[in-house]
C-alpha cells in the first residue's frame, strides 16, 4: 500500500505568515492527491483535489502543488480560522485510499 | 448539496459487531458520479479509510480491515451501511461516512459518530 508522510507533524505560526506543509508518497501517484482541513470535533473539509485544484468555496490563500511523490499545501497568509490539522490523502488507481498522519498548525 | 448523517449504537461490547448506517440526503445514492466511503479516527489520532461502495454494490476495503468489514448499500432508502465484526478497544473511534468522487477524494462528510468498544 502507498504510504504518505507529512512534514512537519506540527507547526507554530502567526497570523499573516506564509506556511507550507509537505506530503511525500512512497511511490509515484501522478496528481492523485487531496488535502483536507480538520478542526477539533469537526469532520474533515476538502480543500484541494488533484494536487492543485481548489475546491469550490475554499479561500484562494490555499494552494497545492506537486506531482509524482512530492506535494505541498501552502497557505499564503494565515488567518485565525486556519489553525487546524491538515491531512493529505492519495487516491491512486488501485482504489486503495491512504491518509497522511496529519500536520497540526498552531498559533505561535 | 449532499448531506450525510451517521447513525447507530455509541457503545459496542468487545467481540461483537459494530453496525452503522449513513443516510444520504440532497442527492441520489445511485448517482454514477459517486462512491460512498467510511473512515474512522481514533481519539487524538489520524484518519483511516475503512472502505467504499458503489450503488451497484461493488466494494473496496482497506486490506488491514478486510477480514472484518462489510459495507452494503440500500438504494431504496438512500443509505449505505458498515459492519465491523469482532471489535476490540482498538476499534474505538469516531466513524465518518462521506461521498467519494469516483474512487478519488471525499467531498461531503457526515458529522461523525463516536463508537466506544467497552464491556
Amino acid at each position: 500500500a502507498i504510504q504518505l508522510t507529512q512534514s512537519p507533524s506540527s507547526l507554530s505560526a502567526s497570523v499573516g505568515d506564509r506556511v507550507t506543509i509537505t506530503c511525500r508518497a512512497s511511490q509515484g501517484i501522478s496528481s492523485a492527491l487531496a488535502w483536507y482541513q480538520q478542526k477539533p470535533g469537526k469532520a474533515p473539509k476538502l480543500l484541494i483535489y488533484d494536487a492543485s485544484s481548489l475546491e469550490s468555496g475554499v479561500p484562494s490563500r490555499f494552494s497545492g502543488s506537486g506531482s509524482g511523490t512530492d506535494f505541498t499545501l501552502t497557505i499564503s497568509s494565515l488567518q485565525p480560522e486556519d489553525f487546524a490539522t491538515y491531512y493529505c490523502q492519495q487516491f491512486n488507481n488501485d482504489a486503495l485510499i491512504t491518509f497522511g498522519q496529519g500536520t497540526r498548525l498552531e498559533i505561535k | 448539496q449532499l448531506q450525510l448523517q451517521e447513525s447507530g449504537p455509541g457503545l459496542v461490547k468487545p467481540s461483537e459487531t459494530l453496525s452503522l448506517t449513513c443516510t444520504v440526503s440532497g442527492g441520489s445514492i445511485s448517482s454514477s458520479r459517486y462512491y460512498w466511503g467510511w473512515m474512522r479516527q481514533p481519539p487524538g489520532k489520524g484518519l483511516e479509510w475503512i472502505g467504499s461502495i458503489y450503488y451497484s454494490g461493488s466494494t473496496y476495503y482497506n486490506p488491514s480491515l478486510k477480514s472484518r468489514v462489510t459495507i452494503s448499500v440500500d438504494t431504496s432508502k438512500n443509505q449505505f451501511s458498515l459492519k465491523l465484526s469482532s471489535v476490540t478497544a482498538a476499534d474505538t473511534a469516531v466513524y465518518y461516512c462521506a461521498s467519494q468522487i469516483q474512487l478519488w477524494f471525499f467531498d461531503y462528510w457526515g458529522q461523525g459518530t463516536l463508537v466506544t468498544v467497552s464491556s
